[in-house]
């Protein structure tokens, strides 16, 4: 069954410095989606992705996040600078409609917990 | 005011007992409606996904939507062991995606 799988699992910074999380769609997935959970809490979005480009973004997206998409699988996050408040679980996701086909359905990855020192 | 609310439990049920699940939401604007299930230290699972008031069943799964009421629910059936984990409801707008803060379920052999 295909899945989308995500690197690293773990990922440890210390604060201030840049991370980039990576994540592989599904391969004929053409929406891409980033979220967080902070430990205890509830799954937040942050960005979807299509066509090259960020269709949408939330309140928590801000000028320290990045999103692109490199080559024709890896999707990645980056943050710029890192804060102790970035520590949290990070999902990538991916579907191959989106919401509102008949078909839509979006899968996570496994995550990559991001712990800032 | 939060966007959706879910009760977080836990809850914790014999098994073969029936589950109900619920979630509230404020935004008007809300036209999908979805129910995963997580396990620990996994990614959401999506288990169902509904853009319209009424019922959608999928085996031992009901979704639940009232639009006028701003209610979901989930349903499960004959509960099973491998059912207990945690349930997250979500909603689009069709463009951003919000979350419940999930209900800890425990079905108990």
């Amino acid at each position: 069954e295909p899945e989308v799988t995500q690197t690293p699992s773990h990922q440890v910074t210390q604060m201030g410095q840049e991370v980039i999380l990576r994540c592989v769609p599904i391969s004929n997935h053409l929406y891409f989606y980033w979220y967080r959970q902070i430990l205890g809490q509830k799954v937040e979005f942050l960005v979807s992705f299509y066509n090259n480009e960020i269709s949408e973004k939330s309140e928590i997206f801000d000028d320290q996040f990045s999103v692109e998409r490199p080559d024709g699988s890896n999707f990645t996050l980056k943050i710029r600078s890192t804060k102790l408040e970035d520590s949290a679980m990070y999902f990538c996701a991916s579907s191959e409609s989106r919401p509102g086909a008949a078909n839509y359905e979006q899968y996570f990855g496994p995550g990559t917990r991001l712990t800032v020192t | 005011q939060k966007e959706v609310e879910q009760d977080p439990g836990p809850l914790s049920v014999p098994e073969g007992a029936i589950v109900s699940l619920n979630c509230t939401y404020s935004n008007s604007a809300f036209q999908y409606f979805m129910w995963y299930r997580q396990y620990s230290r996994k990614g959401p699972e999506l288990l169902m996904y509904t853009y319209s008031s009424g019922n959608k069943e999928d085996g031992r799964f009901t979704a639940q939507v009232d639009k006028s009421s701003k209610y979901i629910s989930l349903f499960i059936r004959d509960s099973q062991p491998s059912d207990s984990a945690t349930y997250l409801c979500a909603m689009s707008t069709g463009n951003q995606f919000y979350f419940g803060t999930g209900t800890s379920l425990t079905v108990i052999p």
